[in-house]
């Protein structure tokens, strides 16, 4: 069974850059397209960018200046970077897992509350 | 962007209760949506694909239809672990969700 898991701090200064990791387990990061996902609080959904096991990326229009996506084939794991944050990038991230580019999430990780304040 | 308008945003149902929830489109995405389910602290689960295709393992008293505007996600007989929140995402063009629907214990 698939799993992922996110990890990263979940408090970051106004101004700096948040940083992620989703370790994939119980199946290889290789063929498959892996997206970051966010929830602000009483906030909906908002898709933050995908990167594909080759490296190759695609963000929301609306986060591209700011969001940087890497992945790491040998430890299994893709990164999240997001600069200059602010209070409203405060929310709870979530990593996940699609077939194709733009298709539905088949696996998700738990999420993890990142809080942005001095 | 598409946008996405779940309703209702909060419903109110008893097991056994057979519970609808809608999800419409901003402009025609043709079958290209999903539903999920998430409760508090655990990892949202995938229950339909392509607006009607059930997920593996997903029990069939879960339904989706709908194509191009106007989609649903119906529920034949609300069990004790259906209480939760669920959300429609499309993926047509990028990829955007509803807003969610809590389903509570009336």
């Amino acid at each position: 069974q698939v799993q992922l898991q996110e990890s990263g701090p979940g408090l970051v200064k106004p101004s700096e850059t948040l940083s992620l990791t989703c370790t994939v387990s119980g199946g290889s990061i290789s063929g498959y397209y892996w997206s970051w996902i966010r929830q602000p609080p009483g906030k909906g959904l908002e898709w933050i960018g995908y990167i594909y096991y080759s490296g190759y990326t695609n963000y929301n229009p609306s986060l591209k200046s700011r969001v940087t996506l890497s992945v790491d084939t040998s430890k299994n794991q893709f990164s999240l970077k997001l600069s200059s944050v602010t209070a409203a990038d405060t929310a709870v991230y979530y990593c996940a897992r699609h077939v194709e580019a733009y298709g539905h999430f088949d696996y998700w990780g738990q999420g993890t509350l990142v809080t942005v304040s001095s | 962007d598409i946008q996405m308008t779940q309703s209702p945003s909060t419903l109110s149902a008893s097991v056994g209760d057979r519970v609808t929830i809608t999800c419409r489109a901003s402009q025609s995405i043709s079958s290209w949506l999903a539903w999920y389910q998430r409760k508090p602290g655990k990892a949202p689960k995938l229950l339909i694909y392509k607006a009607s295709s059930l997920e593996s393992g997903v029990p069939s008293r879960f339904s989706g239809s709908g194509s191009g505007t106007e989609f649903t996600l119906t529920i034949s007989s609300l069990q004790p672990d259906d209480f939760a929140t669920y959300y429609c995402q499309q993926y047509n063009s990028y990829l955007t969700f509803g807003g969610g629907t809590k389903v509570e214990i009336k």
